[in-house]
């Protein structure tokens, strides 16, 4: 099966600093997301990251927060901006090897603590 | 009412005991559900996908109800490495979104 890599894997950060996470995919792939899991929570999509264009963000996220990249098939990048204590988080990159309807995968994570 | 809704657990149980997991969800328009399983300090893993006819993948049965909304998961002779936290997921087919998660519910199985 294919594989996702996230790096990088944790990171402890510095209030008001930003940290760009980076996700690579072995094959190429359709849909590419970022999702976030704050602890002991669910997964929250933050958004959909489209190939050459701007990505679609979820309600509660905005773009000048959580700027997003996908120069190609199989790669993105999810920037954390001017970090608080409330970004701490699991970011999680996944992609869509099928369908709409297929299972989503996932990259190993990057667990943020903001200090 | 929340999208997807699990049992809030934790699962407590002895090695060998079978286990019984719930989940609803909300928008009847649904087609396709899956059980992921996540770890400690782990990404969620796909489990298995839920087929409208029931499906077992070893000791792992998923079963879907569509008129009640309504997903299980049954884990027989249970094993220690089956202490995870497992997830509820359901692709609600509307907008970008593609799948809809449940908070999960947290399996420890004793010895």
């Amino acid at each position: 099966s294919a594989v996702i890599s996230q790096k990088p894997s944790r990171d402890i950060c510095q209030r008001g600093t930003s940290l760009t996470i980076q996700c690579q995919v072995d094959s190429q792939v359709t849909m590419m997301f970022w999702y976030r899991q704050q602890p002991g929570q669910s997964l929250t999509l933050i958004a959909t990251a489209n190939q050459g264009s701007e990505a679609t963000y979820e309600s509660g996220f905005v773009i000048d927060k959580f700027p997003i990249s996908r120069p190609n098939l199989t790669f993105s990048t999810l920037t954390v901006s001017n970090m608080s204590p409330e970004d701490s988080s699991i970011y999680l990159c996944s992609a869509l090897f099928g369908g709409l309807s297929s299972p989503l995968h996932f990259g190993n994570g990057t667990r943020l603590t903001v200090t | 009412r929340k999208e997807v809704e699990q049992d809030p657990g934790p699962f407590n149980v002895p090695e060998g005991a079978t286990v019984a997991f719930n989940c609803t969800y909300s928008n009847s328009a649904s087609q396709s559900f899956f059980w992921y399983r996540q770890d400690c300090r782990k990404e969620p893993k796909l489990l298995m996908s839920v087929y409208s006819s029931g499906n077992e993948d070893g000791r792992f049965t998923a079963q879907l109800n569509r008129a009640s909304q309504y997903i299980s998961l049954l884990i027989r002779d249970s094993k220690l490495s089956d202490s995870a936290t497992y997830l509820c997921v359901v692709n609600p087919y509307s907008g970008n979104t593609p799948l809809v998660f449940g908070k999960g519910t947290r399996l420890s199985v004793i010895a």
